[in-house]
This record gives C-alpha cells, structure tokens and sequence, in this order.
C-alpha cells in the first residue's frame, strides 16, 4: 500500500526558513506527480502547485507563485515545500498527495503538516 | 480564491438523498473532469469520486457524481451518520497557464 508520510508540526516566528517533507513509500516515486494542498484554519482546501520527481518539472498556482518552493529528491522518495521568510498568514495544515496535472486527481494523501508561524 | 461554487452547507435525516452542486466554468468543469473529496473531522481529505463519476475502490455506491456543462453534483443517498464530514469538488483550470482548483466546500450535517 502506498503511502505519503509527511513531517512533524511545526512552530515558526515571522521571518524564519522552513521546509517540510513528505516521503513516499511507494515503489514508482520518480514516476509519479507529487501535489501540495494547504487548508487554512477552518478554511477550505487550496491547489498549490506539484512536481515531478523524476525530472523536477513542476507547475504553481499563480497564488503560491514566489511565495513557497517545491522541490524534490529522487533518490530518497521525499518531496519538499520551503519557505524563505515566514508570515503569520501561513498559519496552515499542509497536505501532500500524489496526482498529476491536467487534472485534480489525488489519492493517496499523506496526513498533514500543521504549520504555525507566530510572535 | 476559490473559482468553483458549492452551498456552504447541507442537510438530511438518515436514509435520505443528499446532493451538493459544484458551480464552475468554461476555463474549468466545462472542459475537464471533476473529483470530489471528503474531509471528516480532523482527517486528510479522502478521494471520494474521479473522472466525474467514478469510484475509487472501497468507495460505497451510495456515493454516485455527474456533470453537465459548466456545473457537477455529488450525490448520497441513504444518508448515514458516518456521511458526516465536508466535501469538496475539485477540477483542472486551463486558465493563467493551468492550475488546479477546489470548490469552497459544503458541510454536510446528519440530523
């Protein structure tokens, strides 16, 4: 059984780094599309962008453009999402799930990363 | 900003028929297919159905989705208390280069 099992909560001040991780135990990593999904607090679900391992192609949601990165690294079976200088408004749980593009076709999901980003 | 509609919320007794619309247009649903997802408290959002109307394996046939036009709906009928949970439509935009969009969500509540 596949399965996506993303990193530990995190708590952040304002302008700090962070990358958080999602691994994948499948088998076929590299020929895979991995997606990032982030839901507010009490919000709804929103489209962030994905990536290809195998050759890193990836393709943002013009909102999450220059905002965050996704990255990856094949030879681990571990996707990324980073940010440069934190803002309170990043407060979210972040979820990993694997699809590809042209559609919004996610299954599995790995079980979330809350991300806390306060003073 | 979401660019898929749905009502915010929905309601029925158990064993009835529920249905939640998802509201789109021609850059999105009327040109792409569409999967509905199911959050239940606290948990990852759970692919619920894909392509429109297909399920996924373990998915129970209660749960059955169409599309017509720029709009889809999901269907459940015979409610039951483990059907409480939020939903969410999803489909591919073709517009500012291609991106991915989900519907605002509808809670459904079992009375």
């Amino acid at each position: 059984e596949v399965q996506l099992v993303q990193s530990g909560a995190e708590v952040k001040k304002p302008g700090e780094s962070l990358k958080i991780s999602c691994k994948d135990s499948g088998y076929s990593f590299s020929t895979y599309w991995i997606g990032w999904v982030r839901q507010m607090p009490g919000k709804g679900l929103e489209w962030m962008g994905i990536i290809f391992p195998g050759d890193s192609d990836t393709r943002y949601s013009p909102s999450f453009q220059g905002q965050v990165t996704i990255s990856a690294d094949k030879s681990i079976n571990t996707a990324y999402l980073q940010w440069s200088s934190l803002k309170a408004s990043d407060t979210a749980m972040y979820y990993c799930a694997r699809g590809p593009p042209g559609t919004v076709w996610f299954d599995p999901w790995g079980q979330g990363t809350l991300v806390t980003v306060s003073s | 900003q979401s660019v898929l509609t749905q009502p915010p919320s929905a309601s029925g007794t158990p064993g009835q028929r529920v249905t939640i619309s998802c509201s789109g247009s021609s850059s999105n649903i009327g040109r792409n297919t569409v999967n509905w997802y199911q959050q239940l408290p606290g948990t990852a959002p759970k692919l619920l159905i894909y392509s429109n109307n297909q399920r996924p394996s373990g998915v129970p046939d209660r749960f059955s989705g169409s599309k017509s036009g720029t709009s889809a709906s999901l269907a459940i009928s015979g409610l039951q208390s483990e059907d409480e949970a939020d939903y969410y439509c999803a489909a591919w935009d073709d517009s500012l280069n291609g991106r991915g969009v989900f519907g605002t969500g509808t809670k459904v509540t079992v009375l």
